[in-house]
C-alpha cells in the first residue's frame, strides 16, 4: 500500500464548477500537507500549505486537513480554464533536529476545466 | 533570479550509455533534490543534499549518482542507462527548514529522458 493515495482522474468539469480534489494517507506522523499544481510540461509549483488539521483559504482555493480520517482535500471555487493542470498532494513529518524533511507525493489528479 | 534551471530539456540515450543531468539554483538554498516522475507514480525522490559536500539516498537511488561540490549545482549522473530510467526528471531546491518548518520546494522545468 502506498503511503499517499490520490485518484489520478482525469476530472473534467465545466467552467464555474466547484472542484474537489482529495488524498488519503496512512502515516499518522505526517504534519505538513501541501498541494502542488503542475501545468503540462512544467515543474510543480506550491499552491497551498497547511500545518496539522484545519482549513486554509487563499482566494478561490481552500485546503482542508482531517487528521483523524487521514484525509486531505483541495477545493477550487468558480473554476477557470486556466486551472486545468495536474494537482499533486504532498506531505511530510516534522523535521527532526534540522534533518531533511522528505516530501511524499500523491500520484496527481489531472483536472480539465472546459469553457 | 533564474530560480532552478535544468539542462538538457530533452535527451535520448541508448541502453548502457551514461550521461549527466545538470541542475543549478541561484536562490542560495541549502537543500537540493532530484525526483523522477512516472505516470501513476507521482514524484519519487532519487537523491538529495543538505549542503555542499553532503548527499544522501532517497526512495529510488539505484543507477544514479550525485555530488554537491557547490551550493548552486547538483548534477545527477546516470551510470549505465536502462529503459526503466525513461522518465521525467525534476530538480528541486529549498531553504534550510529549521525547527517546525517544512521545506517549500521550488522545482525546475524538468528533463525528459528516453532510454532505448
Amino acid at each position: 500500500q502506498k503511503e499517499v493515495e490520490q485518484d489520478p482522474g482525469p476530472l473534467s468539469v465545466p467552467e464555474g464548477a466547484i472542484v474537489s480534489l482529495n488524498c488519503t494517507y496512512s502515516n499518522s506522523a505526517f504534519q505538513y500537507f501541501m498541494w502542488y499544481r503542475q501545468y503540462s510540461r512544467k515543474g510543480p509549483e506550491l499552491l497551498m500549505y497547511t500545518y496539522s488539521s484545519g482549513n486554509k483559504e487563499d482566494g478561490r482555493f481552500t485546503a482542508q486537513v482531517d487528521k483523524s480520517s487521514k484525509y486531505i482535500s483541495l477545493f477550487i471555487r468558480d473554476s477557470q480554464p486556466s486551472d486545468s493542470a495536474t494537482y499533486l498532494c504532498a506531505m511530510s513529518g516534522v523535521s527532526q533536529g534540522g534533518g531533511y524533511n522528505k516530501l511524499i507525493f500523491g500520484a496527481g489528479t489531472r483536472l480539465a476545466v472546459h469553457p | 533570479n533564474a530560480g532552478v534551471t535544468q539542462t538538457p530539456k530533452f535527451q535520448v540515450l541508448k541502453t548502457g550509455q551514461s550521461m549527466t543531468l545538470q541542475c543549478a539554483q541561484d536562490m542560495n538554498h541549502e537543500y537540493m533534490s532530484w525526483y523522477r516522475q512516472d505516470p501513476g507514480m507521482g514524484l519519487r525522490l532519487i537523491h538529495y543534499s543538505v549542503g555542499a559536500g553532503i548527499t544522501d539516498q532517497g526512495e529510488v537511488p539505484n543507477g544514479y549518482n550525485v555530488s554537491r561540490s557547490t551550493t548552486e549545482d547538483f548534477p545527477l549522473r546516470l551510470l549505465s542507462a536502462a529503459p526503466s530510467q525513461t522518465s521525467v526528471y525534476f530538480c528541486a531546491s529549498s531553504y534550510y527548514p529549521g525547527q517546525g518548518n517544512t521545506d517549500t520546494q521550488y522545482f525546475g522545468p524538468g528533463t525528459r529522458l528516453t532510454v532505448l
